[in-house]
């Protein structure tokens, strides 16, 4: 069965950096896309941007352009999303979540539990 | 950005009633090859969101068939025909047009 493992909490201090993974299995990793999804707090879901795991393409939303790097590594299906410069307002929940193509239309049918990142002083 | 603006925020609901949500975008979602790019998902208590409609009025699979999706364009329901205690948790409604895909605010079902 399809499955998105992600990697646990994290609390970092305003300025670092996180790494966030998400594991697949079930699937052909390289036929797929994986996109972030964030959640603050009691808030709504905001979409942080996409990674074709074939070839490692990415689409990033405007918001986090210059601080989001998303990545994988075949070898191990896995990919993964680095925030920089954290500030308080990006303490959420980031989620990954799977999708085949990218275009319009696209459907996330599949969602990692969720990692929580907790950016404090 | 596309826009998608959900009403009610808040539905109380008696199981066993109908219920239904309200998403309008701010740009036809109407895509070329006749197909309306709104999802609906839903996140239960303390857990991710799972999807629930596709592609306007598509169940996703595993949903159960008292969910239906309608509307085209820029307006689109959600209907639950006779809501069941499972049920609770926060819709939203997603674009899938064009990026940054974007949600509704999001509304919070609850059982009366």
């Amino acid at each position: 069965q399809v499955q998105l493992v992600q990697s646990g909490a994290e609390v970092k201090k305003p300025g670092a950096s996180v790494r966030v993974s998400c594991k697949a299995s079930g699937f052909t990793f390289t036929a797929y896309y994986i996109h972030w999804v964030r959640q603050a707090p009691g808030q709504g879901l905001e979409w942080v941007g996409w990674i074709n795991l074939s070839s490692g393409g990415t689409k990033y939303a405007q918001n986090f352009q210059g601080r989001v790097t998303m990545t994988r590594d075949t070898s191990i299906t896995t990919a993964y999303m680095e925030l920089t410069r954290l500030i308080s307002d990006d303490t959420a929940v980031y989620y990954c979540a799977r999708d085949e193509t990218a275009a319009p239309g696209l459907s996330f049918e599949y969602w990692g539990q969720g990692t929580l990142v907790t950016v404090s002083s | 950005d596309v826009v998608m603006t959900q009403s009610p925020l808040s539905l109380p609901v008696t199981p066993g009633e109908p219920a239904s949500i309200s998403c309008r975008s701010s740009r036809s979602l109407l895509y070329s090859n006749g197909n309306n790019l709104l999802d609906w998902y839903l996140q239960k208590p303390g857990q991710s969101p799972q999807l629930l409609i596709y592609l306007g009025s598509n169940r996703a699979s595993g949903v159960p068939d008292r969910f239906s999706g309608s509307g085209s364009g820029t307006d689109f329901t959600l209907t639950i025909s006779r809501v069941e205690a499972e049920d609770v948790g926060v819709y939203y409604c997603m674009q899938g047009l064009q990026t940054p895909y974007t949600f509704g605010q999001g509304t919070k079902l609850e059982i009366k």
